[in-house]
């Protein structure tokens, strides 16, 4: 059972332009919504996450939008550069509840940033 | 700082055989974790350890074992390799699997079975 969906699964965006990754989740016990970003031949790491206590969190050209109540969450990546293009995963996680924790993975968008 | 390791970094199989995929860490990370990756699906957790010789299952464990006599050393072990079985693998660790931790991945195994 997929619990995590992620769309599109696939973007190219020119060079300038804004990417949208949208992820939506079944669980509502999720409490921790983290973004992977991973380059050609490399693992992923850790790009972004936010809490469901606030609806936006920015870093830099990357900002994470929560709603809480369509259970829904979005990277936007401002100003693309084609040094952004890679897969990104979106992934959620539970509350931690002293024991092991897992963290399901979306299926990941492939971006593409064109010149 | 190294993070985390995996060798090889690419491997061909025959159908049936057997090997073992290597993890290592140097974070002293409690937590360690296999993934598969494939086409559309995502990074699938296969296995898992929340200490030394502790591991439980993943998603999709079939066809695969593990164990973890160290803190550092999390090995994953194809039994019977099948063509199923192509994927590209990820260890990774983090310092605790609460709700708010960052997982390290490795580089990652493309391993191939024909």
């Amino acid at each position: 059972q997929q619990q995590v969906k992620q769309s599109p699964q696939s973007l190219i965006v020119q060079k300038g332009g804004i990417s949208i990754i949208n992820c939506a989740y079944e669980n509502t016990a999720f409490d921790y919504f983290p973004w992977y970003q991973q380059f050609p031949g490399k693992g992923p790491a850790l790009l972004i996450a936010i809490r469901p206590d606030v609806s936006e969190k920015k870093e830099g050209r990357f900002t994470i939008s929560f709603n809480k109540s369509a259970k829904q969450f979005s990277l936007h990546i401002m100003d693309s550069q084609p040094g952004d293009s890679a897969t990104y995963f979106c992934a959620a996680g539970p509350p931690h509840s002293g024991g092991y924790q897992k963290v399901t993975f979306g299926t990941g968008t492939k971006l593409q940033v064109i010149p | 700082n190294a993070g985390v390791t995996q060798t090889p970094k690419f491997q061909v199989l025959k159908t049936g055989q057997s090997m073992t995929l290597q993890c290592a860490q140097d974070m002293n990370h409690e937590y360690m974790s296999w993934y598969r990756q494939d086409p559309g699906m995502g990074l699938r957790l296969i296995h898992y350890s929340v200490g030394a010789g502790i591991t439980d299952q993943g998603e999709v464990p079939n066809g695969y074992n593990v164990s973890r006599s160290t803190t550092e050393d999390f090995p994953l072990r194809l039994l019977s390799a099948a063509p199923s079985q192509t994927s590209v693998y990820f260890c990774a660790s983090s310092f605790r699997q609460t709700s708010n931790t960052e997982a390290f991945f490795g580089q990652g195994t493309r391993l191939t079975v024909v």
